[in-house]
Parts: C-alpha cells; sequence; structure tokens
C-alpha cells in the first residue's frame, strides 16, 4: 500500500522569501505523483504533476517539484512567495498500473506574511 | 475547462436524518470520488466509482453509501447522520489515473 508523508502541517514565512514544503513517499511501485492547493473556502486545485521523464517539473504560480527516487521524495518550492500563496498544499501518489485511487498526506497549511 | 459542481456549499442537518449530496461533472468522466476533509487528517477516500452501477469502498465507508445511476452524477447518501460526520465533503472526477482528479468546491455539512 502507498502512503505519503508531509513533513510540516505549518510553514510561516514571510512575503519574497523562498519555500520548501516536503513530501515523502512509500510505495513498493512506480507511482505518478501530484501537489495540489487548496485556498480558503475551495476545492482542490492541481499545482503540477510527475508523470515520467524530467524530475524537475514545473507548475502553476511559479511553484515546481523535484522527484528523486532514491528518496522518494516530491518536494515543492517556489523562489519567492507572495501573499496570494496563503492556502493549504497537499501532496497525492497514485500507482502506476494500479486503482485510480490517490492517497494523499495530511496537508501543509502556507502562511506568507507581510 | 472540467467542471464538477457540487450541490450545496452549506447545508444543516439533523442527527437521525437522511441527507444526500449531489455531484455532477461535465466531462465524460469514467471515474468520480467522494472525499471527506477534516482538520489534520487530510482527506480520506469514502467511496469511489468507475463506471455506472459500479462502486467501491473507500478507507471510511461507514456510514455511507453511494448511487452513480448516470455517468455525470455521483450521489453521497448518509443514511442516518450522526454528529461525527460533520465535515467538509469533496466530489472529483477523473478520466484515467495518470491525469489529475478534478475537484468540485465542497459542501461543508453539520449535523445538528
Amino acid at each position: 500500500a502507498q502512503s505519503v508523508t508531509q513533513l510540516d502541517s505549518q510553514v510561516p514565512v514571510f512575503e519574497e522569501a523562498p519555500v520548501e514544503l516536503r513530501c515523502n513517499y512509500s510505495s513498493s511501485v512506480s507511482v505518478y505523483l501530484f501537489w495540489y492547493v487548496q485556498y480558503p473556502n475551495q476545492g482542490l486545485q492541481l499545482l503540477l504533476k510527475y508523470l515520467s521523464g524530467s524530475t524537475l517539473v514545473k507548475g502553476i504560480n511559479g511553484f515546481e517539484a523535484e522527484f528523486n527516487k532514491s528518496q522518494t521524495s516530491f518536494h515543492l518550492r517556489k523562489p519567492s512567495v507572495h501573499i496570494s500563496d496563503t492556502a493549504e498544499y497537499f501532496c497525492a501518489v497514485n500507482p502506476q498500473g494500479g486503482s485510480e485511487k490517490l492517497v494523499f498526506g495530511k496537508g501543509t497549511k502556507l502562511t506568507v506574511n507581510p | 475547462d472540467v467542471k464538477v459542481t457540487q450541490s450545496s456549499r452549506y447545508l444543516v442537518k439533523r442527527t437521525g436524518e437522511k441527507v444526500f449530496l449531489e455531484c455532477v461533472q461535465d466531462m465524460d468522466h469514467e471515474n468520480m470520488f467522494w472525499y471527506r476533509q477534516d482538520p489534520g487528517l487530510g482527506l480520506r477516500l469514502i467511496y469511489f466509482s468507475y463506471d455506472v452501477k459500479m462502486k467501491e469502498k473507500g478507507d471510511i465507508p461507514e456510514g455511507y453509501s453511494v448511487s452513480r445511476e448516470k455517468k455525470e452524477r455521483f450521489s453521497l447518501i448518509l443514511e442516518s447522520a450522526s454528529t461525527n460526520q460533520t465535515s467538509m465533503y469533496l466530489c472529483a472526477s477523473t478520466i484515467f489515473s495518470n491525469q489529475p482528479q478534478h475537484f468540485g468546491d465542497g459542501t461543508r455539512l453539520s449535523i445538528l
């Protein structure tokens, strides 16, 4: 079975600072990887996805993530955050060739302060 | 753009009531999902459906049932609502596992 660990439940940063949100996963098979963002009182919106190919994936709103197979990690980064990036971020995995089910991490609440 | 529409943003019901949450998607997706979201617990899968009239239990199906009579519509049913079912409920759909799931805006359900 797959599992996803988001190492930080809350990350406070100042505006224009860089940020890294960490995600580690456990799986016995290859996986597809996703990061989603949830703004207050909204559903989840896809930030980026890794299916295959280049391990550095670029997403919307200036975010990027790097897939590291040996460390089973998929950390999300942004070089300079804005107040509007304040939201909850979820990492998710789906086993290749398996069912359609996603396994989500518990989320990281990013708060960007002025 | 894919649109997943949940019938209510906020809902207040009483203990013991039968509650229906409706979800409609407009992209002809095979797969639809119901999750509940609670603080500190992330998203937990209740049920999913990979075709009309097909359903599979997720991680927390107890106290819930689902219905998928048409491809575009997936309903979540709380047979006899209890206060521990107070939560945010999210519906999602996707065409394949290597494609992202598309989410509705959620229904915040309170059971009094």
